[in-house]
């Protein structure tokens, strides 16, 4: 099956600091990436949608100032919580889909933010 | 929005019994997949179904496409203890729909 990274798989940080989760697919073109959030023993939530070259579509209720996409390459889509606080301490996970692949939809390993 | 129905929620087995788990919506369904989590992890693609029918294995995994393209299913087979983990099933709505809908999951444990 298709590979997607995700870097870091952890990171704790202090409130106020921004931080920056990388997706990668490793082993074909992402014409769109995903980025998901989960919640202890809850489902995925999806945040937004992003297509390479163009600006992310968020979902309803998720602050486009506050999760900056970016998805610069077709290999690459980065998400950076800016001004992090204690509530946006959760699961990240990215997903890709690409040329070829069009109905599925491959996921990252996830990380775990932690905002102290 | 969109909503799938999971069920069960949780599934407690011996090792070695079948599993068959579900999922239906009032909606019809281009694409189903199903994916298994691991804690820690991203979900894993296990199988995806684009037909409405389409009857798919994996190894010891099955899962159908239901006909009325409202619903899905996967069984296990003699279930071993690496089988644990959270199920999800997964639709997409329409032919080149980019988002997709996700059930609640199903947590599976099995006693040794």
């Amino acid at each position: 099956g298709a590979v997607v990274s995700q870097h870091p798989s952890r990171v704790i940080c202090k409130s106020g600091t921004s931080v920056k989760i990388e997706c990668r697919s490793l082993d074909f073109q992402a014409t769109t990436m995903f980025w998901y959030r989960q919640f202890p023993k809850q489902s995925l939530m999806l945040m937004a949608t992003s297509n390479e070259g163009s600006k992310a579509t968020y979902e309803q209720g998720v602050e486009k100032d506050k999760f900056l996409i970016n998805h610069a390459s077709l290999t690459l889509s980065t998400l950076t919580v800016t001004s992090a606080h204690p509530e946006d301490s959760s699961f990240y996970i990215c997903s890709a889909r690409g040329r070829g692949r069009a109905d599925t939809q491959y996921f990252g390993p996830g990380t775990r933010l932690t905002v102290l | 929005g969109q909503q799938l129905n999971q069920s069960p929620q949780s599934m407690f087995i011996q090792e070695g019994e079948d599993v068959s788990m579900n999922c239906t919506s009032s909606s019809i369904f281009n694409t189903w997949l199903w994916y298994k989590q691991e804690p820690g992890e991203g979900p894993v693609l296990l199988i995806a179904l684009y037909k409405a029918g389409e009857l798919t294995s994996n190894g010891r995994l099955t899962a159908q496409f239901g006909i009325t393209r409202k619903d899905s299913f996967l069984n296990i087979s003699a279930s071993i203890p690496s089988d644990v983990g959270i199920y999800f099933c997964a639709g997409q709505l329409t032919q080149g729909a980019q988002k997709l809908v996700f059930g609640q999951g199903t947590r599976l444990t099995i006693n040794p």
